[in-house]
């Protein structure tokens, strides 16, 4: 079974400072990862995807995640917080050549809060 | 593209009564989810499809919740009789079809908003 862990509930940056959010994944195969964000009272939007190649990814609104295939971890980076970035991140994993063809699996999410 | 789309926005009924939410999923794509999120639980996926056909409902609460796709533009989430239970908000993703590969990202729509009185 697949599975995501994101250990923390919260982050608290200061504007201008570098960002992590924190993300752990589990599979017997290959991962597709995924990052998503939520500001308030909307749908989930896609920020980011490792599916091979490069373990640096860019996504958008200049987040980046970094892939560990031996930390098994999928970590996602800013260099600079904007307050506009306060909001519920997501990261989800599929397992590559399974059955289940399309389902992802969520982490619980992780609340970003950066301050002025 | 306008996104995928779900109506209504917010739904407010009453224990016992049925509900019907309702998705358009964007053009193109093959493959239509349908989450439950909620404070306690978190987002949960509740039934996938691919082209039309349900893949996996092991996530369907119980036999109050049914989900239909009819044609690859437009689908059903039903709760029959409703409870209070199931207030949260109920999102609808499209993607392309995953076949086995599982690249492709999930569009979300804006979600309803369900409360059971």
């Amino acid at each position: 079974a697949q599975s995501v862990a994101q250990p923390e509930d919260q982050v608290n940056v200061a504007e201008g400072n570098p960002l992590t959010v924190k993300c752990t994944y589990s599979v017997s195969g290959n991962p597709y990862l995924f990052w998503y964000v939520q500001y308030p009272n909307r749908g989930l939007q896609f920020l980011l995807k490792y599916i091979t190649g490069d373990n640096l990814v860019k996504g958008s609104y200049g987040f980046e995640a970094e892939f560990n295939k031996s930390q098994t971890s999928f970590h996602l980076k800013k260099p600079s917080a904007l307050v506009s970035d306060s909001a519920l991140y997501f990261c989800a994993v599929r397992q590559l050549n399974t059955g289940t063809a399309s389902k992802l699996t969520f982490g619980t999410g992780t609340r970003l809060q950066v301050t002025l | 593209d306008a996104g995928v789309i779900q109506s209504p926005r917010h739904e407010v009924t009453e224990m016992g009564q049925e509900v019907t939410l309702r998705c358009k999923p964007i053009s193109g794509h093959n493959s239509l989810f349908w989450y439950r999120q909620t404070m306690m639980r978190g987002l949960e996926l509740l039934i996938y499809f691919n082209n039309n056909v349900p893949i996996d409902d092991s996530g369907m609460p119980e036999d109050r919740f049914s989900a239909k796709m009819p044609n690859a533009s437009f689908s059903t989430l039903k709760i029959q009789p409703s409870e209070p239970r199931d207030s949260a908000v109920y999102f609808c993703a499209s993607s392309r079809k995953s076949g086995t590969s599982g690249n492709y990202e999930q569009y979300f729509g804006p979600g309803t908003r369900l409360t059971v009185t």
